[in-house]
């Protein structure tokens, strides 16, 4: 089975800092990782993901994260925080096989301040 | 391309009613999927399809029922509506081969509330 954790529910930060978003992950296989945002009212977007290609992925909107198997983690960084970025934040992970769909985590909400 | 279309955006239901939520896309992905999400929560697999004609349980599929006649329509159906069916409906579809880890496409969400 396969879960993901994010830690912190809620992250805020000054316009102009740098945004960390952590993702732990459980799979019993190399898993695909995604990043996806949610903006007020809307359906989920992807950010980016990992297919083994790289550790480093980058995405969208200056964001990145890097897989790191020895910690079982994707965060999600940008360096610098703009006032667009606030919305919610999914990490998700899904399988090779079967349903193939995404196991999401609760969500991590961030707010940027001015 | 339109991409992923549901509809209704809103419904407000009654205790024992019934409905159906459509979800149409565009892209002639293989896969769909139904998620619901609640407050704090992350989204959750309600059922799924691989292809039309095949459909399967996902993680919380008790009160829903789907069909997948077509490769562009995956409708799901609530037979009696519960205050526990409160939620917000996505509908995905993603177009999966060999290997996985291809996006998922979401839909605008269609927001039910069960009075």
């Amino acid at each position: 089975a396969q879960s993901v954790t994010q830690l912190g529910s809620h992250v805020s930060v000054s316009e102009g800092a740098l945004v960390l978003l952590r993702c732990n992950y459980s799979s019993s296989v190399p898993p695909y990782l995604f990043w996806y945002v949610q903006y007020p009212n809307q359906g989920l977007q992807l950010l980016l993901k990992y297919t083994s290609a790289a550790t480093l992925v980058k995405g969208i909107n200056d964001f990145e994260a890097e897989f790191k198997k020895s910690e079982t983690s994707f965060h999600l960084t940008k360096p610098s925080a703009h006032m667009s970025d606030a919305a919610e934040y999914f990490c998700a992970v899904s399988m090779d096989t079967g349903r193939r769909a995404l196991t999401f985590g609760s969500g991590t909400r961030l707010q940027v301040q001015p | 391309n339109a991409g992923v279309t549901q509809t209704p955006k809103f419904r407000i239901l009654k205790i024992g009613q019934s409905m159906t939520l459509q979800c149409a896309q565009d892209m002639n992905h293989n896969y769909m999927y139904w998620y619901r999400q609640d407050p704090g929560m992350g989204l959750k697999l309600i059922y799924y399809s691989v292809g039309a004609g095949i459909t399967d349980k996902g993680e919380v599929p008790n009160g829903y029922n789907v069909s997948r006649s077509t490769t562009e329509d995956f409708p799901l159906r609530l037979e009696l509506a519960a205050p526990s069916q409160t939620s917000v409906y996505f509908c995905a579809s993603s177009q999966q081969g060999n290997l996985g880890g291809n996006e998922q496409f979401f839909g605008p969400g269609t927001r039910l509330t069960v009075l």
